[in-house]
C-alpha cells in the first residue's frame, strides 16, 4: 500500500526558514497536504497541493512538489516559536481512495 | 468555532475489557472518521462512515471494532475486548462532503487509551 515517510525531528532558531520533507510511494497520489498538530488539538489542514503542481505559496508556507522523486517539501519563512507543532504530510487519490494516508509527523522545535 | 470534541482526554482501561471513545463531530457534517496514532508511528485511517453504515475501512479494523451514531450529535469507536497494542492516540473526524479535493477534515484533540 502507499507508504508516506518524514523525520521526525526539526530544530530550527526563531527567524530562520524550516523545510520539513516527506516522500511517499504511490505515483498516483493526487492530492498532497500538509497537517499541522499543536499541543492538546487535533489535525488542522495547512495546505494542500495537486500533483499537477509544482509549487504552491501561501504567505509564510511553500510546498515544494518533486512528482519524479515523488518528494513534498513544506518550507515555513520567518519561523515563529508559535510555529512549534508535529507536521504531517499526507496524500490521497492512490488506488482510488480519497482518504488521506499519513505519515508519523515531524516535530518542529523553534528556539530563540 | 465549531469544532470536533471527543471525550475522554485520556482513558485507561485493562486488557480485555471494552471500551467506548466518544466523539461530536461538527454539526453539519455528514462524513465522519476514526483514525489512531501508535506512539512514535503513523497516523492510520480506521473508518470512514456515512449515512448510518460503514463506507470504508482498514485492515486494521477488525471484528474487534465497531462504530455508531447512537444519536444526532454522537459517533462512538467501540473496542469489544482491548489487547496491549490497542494503546494509542485515537482521533476523530468530520467533513461535510466526502473524502476527495474540496474536502476538508476537521479533527478532534484525540483521546489517549493505554491498555494496561
Amino acid at each position: 500500500g502507499e507508504d508516506v515517510e518524514q523525520s521526525l525531528f526539526l530544530s530550527v532558531r526563531e527567524g530562520d526558514s524550516s523545510v520539513i520533507n516527506c516522500t511517499y510511494t504511490d505515483s498516483s497520489s493526487t492530492y498532497l497536504y500538509w497537517y499541522k498538530q499543536e499541543p492538546g488539538a487535533g489535525l488542522q489542514l495547512l495546505t494542500y497541493i495537486f500533483s499537477n503542481m509544482d509549487m504552491k505559496q501561501d504567505q509564510r508556507l511553500t510546498v515544494l512538489l518533486n512528482k519524479k522523486d515523488k518528494h513534498l517539501s513544506l518550507r515555513i519563512a520567518d519561523t515563529q516559536t508559535g510555529d512549534s507543532a508535529i507536521y504531517f504530510c499526507a496524500e490521497s487519490g492512490s488506488g482510488g481512495s480519497y482518504i488521506p494516508t499519513f505519515g508519523r509527523g515531524t516535530s518542529l522545535i523553534v528556539h530563540p | 468555532e465549531p469544532e470536533v470534541t471527543q471525550t475522554p482526554s485520556h482513558q485507561v482501561t485493562q486488557m480485555g475489557q471494552e471500551v467506548i471513545l466518544r466523539c461530536v463531530p461538527i454539526s453539519n457534517h455528514l462524513y465522519f472518521y476514526w483514525y489512531r496514532q501508535i506512539l512514535g508511528q503513523k497516523v492510520e485511517f480506521l473508518v470512514s462512515f456515512y449515512n448510518n453504515e460503514i463506507s470504508e475501512k482498514s485492515e486494521i479494523f477488525d471484528d474487534q471494532f465497531s462504530v455508531e451514531r447512537p444519536d444526532g450529535s454522537n459517533f462512538t469507536l467501540k473496542i469489544r475486548s482491548t489487547k496491549l497494542e490497542d494503546s494509542a492516540m485515537y482521533f476523530c473526524a468530520s467533513s461535510e462532503e466526502g473524502p476527495g479535493l474540496n474536502t476538508e477534515a476537521f479533527f478532534g484533540q484525540g483521546t489517549r487509551l493505554t491498555v494496561v
